[in-house]
């Protein structure tokens, strides 16, 4: 059973704020890591694919590491805003299928 | 037509019953995949269409079934809903073997 995992599970910070989060997956048979952002009552959004170790990924204040031999990627966001606030999902990509496979996501509240 | 349209957006079924979840494709992706969000969980891989033929299945028992119909959106079926079943269900449509995905906004099922 592959494993994703997610930490930490929720996240308060002030806005101004920069804060990280950390998704472990498994170091064997690595295809892709994909970093969602989850609005409520909406869509899942695309932030970033990561295929190759060592990628580093950015949109605007937001971006993300991938370490593939140890089996992590961070996601970082600088200068937090309210807007921001939402579930960050990560899924992974273990084999030929594409299929996805979720964290439990970390949920962001910044407040104002 | 852009974007990935899952209906209804709620339901309410009693447990035993049947019922049936719908997603549209967004233009030019070619396969379907569906996935089960319970409560305070990542969403679940339930299972993949392409070419109208299921193509890769989660750990989901036989009485949730789909389609994918030749304009590619699809069908997502549930026999004998038990109470475990409510849920949040999510569709995604991507072009297949590629990472581009677009989820719908979810259909939220409760069985009562």
């Amino acid at each position: 059973i592959l494993n994703v995992e997610q930490s930490p599970q929720s996240l308060h910070v002030q806005e101004g704020d920069s804060t990280n989060f950390t998704c472990s997956f498994p170091s064997s048979n690595f295809y892709a890591l994909h970093w969602y952002r989850w609005e409520t009552a909406k869509s899942p959004e695309a932030l970033f694919v990561m295929t190759l170790n060592g990628d580093e990924k950015k949109k605007g204040r937001i971006s993300a590491t991938l370490n593939t031999k140890e089996g992590y990627s961070y996601l970082y966001i600088k200068g937090s805003q309210p807007e921001d606030s939402a579930t960050y999902l990560c899924a992974f990509v273990g084999d030929s299928s594409y299929k996805l496979i979720f964290g439990s996501g970390t949920r962001l509240l910044v407040r104002p | 037509e852009t974007g990935v349209t899952q209906s209804p957006t709620h339901l309410i079924k009693t447990r035993g019953q049947q019922v049936t979840l719908r997603c549209s494709s967004q233009s030019g992706h070619n396969t379907v995949s569906w996935y089960q969000q319970a409560l305070g969980q990542g969403p679940q891989f339930i299972f993949q269409y392409y070419r109208e033929e299921e193509n890769g299945r989660g750990n989901f028992p036989p009485r949730f079934s789909g389609l994918q119909f030749p304009n590619y959106s699809s069908e997502l079926n549930v026999n004998a809903l038990e109470l475990d079943d409510s849920a949040l269900y999510l569709c995604a449509s991507s072009l297949r073997q590629t990472y581009d995905y677009t989820f719908g906004s979810g259909t939220r099922l409760t069985v009562v």
